[in-house]
C-alpha cells in the first residue's frame, strides 16, 4: 500500500514570496489534515478535511495560508506571502474514516525555509 | 484547549530501559498515542491506548497510563541506537473526527 505522498520535499523562497505544497493521502482515506512542524516543536493542526469539506480551520493563518482538497482525494497548500516564521516542515496526514485506532498516516513533510 | 507536555531530552545507553514521560490536560482523551519521529522522516506510529486501559505491552513497548493523574509514560525495554528519535505523545477524544494534538516531543539519544 502506497504512503501518503508528499512535494516538494524542500523549499527555500524569500519572504513575500508564495509557495505551494502538495499531498496524496493513502487510498482510501477520507480525512485529511496539514500540520505544521516548527523546529523543536511538535506538529500543530493547520486544516482537516474530510472528503473535500473543511472540518476544522481555526489554526490556519487565513490571511496567508490557504488550502483546498477539491475533488476529495490530493491536496494543496498555499502560503502567500511567506514570512519568516513560516519556516517549518509541513506535513499531510490521512486517515480512514471511524477508524477503530484513530490511526494517523504520515508523509515525510516538506521543509520551507524562507530567507 | 487540551495540552500536552512531555520532558525535552532523554540520554541512555544501549542495552538499557528508557522512560519518556507526558502529561495531558484533557480529560476527554480517549486514545493516547505514542509516535516516533526519525531525522528527515514523518511520524511513524509505535503504539496507542485507549484511555479504559491501564497497561498495554507490544514486544519491548510498554505503555502505562495514569488516567487519575493524566500521565502516560513508554517504557522501551533493551534500548538500541536504532532507537535514537523523537518520540510524540499525542491524544484525541476520539478515533473518528478529532484531530490529534502533540506533545512537543522527546529527544531519545542512545549511546553504544
Amino acid at each position: 500500500e502506497a504512503g501518503v505522498a508528499q512535494s516538494p520535499r524542500y523549499k527555500i523562497i524569500e519572504k513575500r514570496q508564495s509557495v505551494a505544497f502538495w499531498c496524496n493521502p493513502i487510498s482510501g482515506h477520507a480525512t485529511l489534515y496539514w500540520y505544521q512542524q516548527i523546529l523543536g516543536q511538535g506538529p500543530k493542526l493547520l486544516i482537516q478535511f474530510q472528503n473535500n469539506g473543511v472540518v476544522d480551520d481555526s489554526q490556519l493563518p487565513k490571511d496567508r495560508f490557504s488550502a483546498e482538497r477539491l475533488k476529495g482525494v490530493d491536496s494543496t497548500l498555499k502560503i502567500q506571502p511567506a514570512k519568516l516564521e513560516d519556516s517549518a516542515v509541513y506535513l499531510c496526514a490521512s486517515r480512514q474514516l471511524a477508524q477503530n485506532t484513530g490511526e494517523l498516516f504520515f508523509g515525510e513533510g516538506s521543509r520551507l525555509t524562507v530567507l | 484547549g487540551e495540552d500536552v507536555e512531555q520532558s525535552l531530552f532523554l540520554s541512555v545507553r544501549e542495552g538499557d530501559s528508557s522512560v519518556i514521560n507526558c502529561t495531558y490536560t484533557d480529560s476527554s482523551s480517549t486514545y493516547l498515542y505514542w509516535y516516533k519521529q526519525e531525522p528527515g522522516a514523518g511520524l511513524q506510529l509505535l503504539t496507542y491506548i485507549f484511555s479504559n486501559m491501564d497497561m498495554k505491552q507490544d514486544q519491548r513497548l510498554t505503555v502505562l497510563l495514569n488516567k487519575k493523574d493524566k500521565h502516560l509514560s513508554l517504557r522501551i525495554a533493551d534500548t538500541q541506537t536504532g532507537d535514537s528519535a523523537i518520540y510524540f505523545c499525542a491524544e484525541t477524544e476520539d478515533s473518528g473526527y478529532s484531530t490529534l494534538t502533540f506533545g512537543k516531543g522527546t529527544m531519545l539519544l542512545v549511546s553504544p
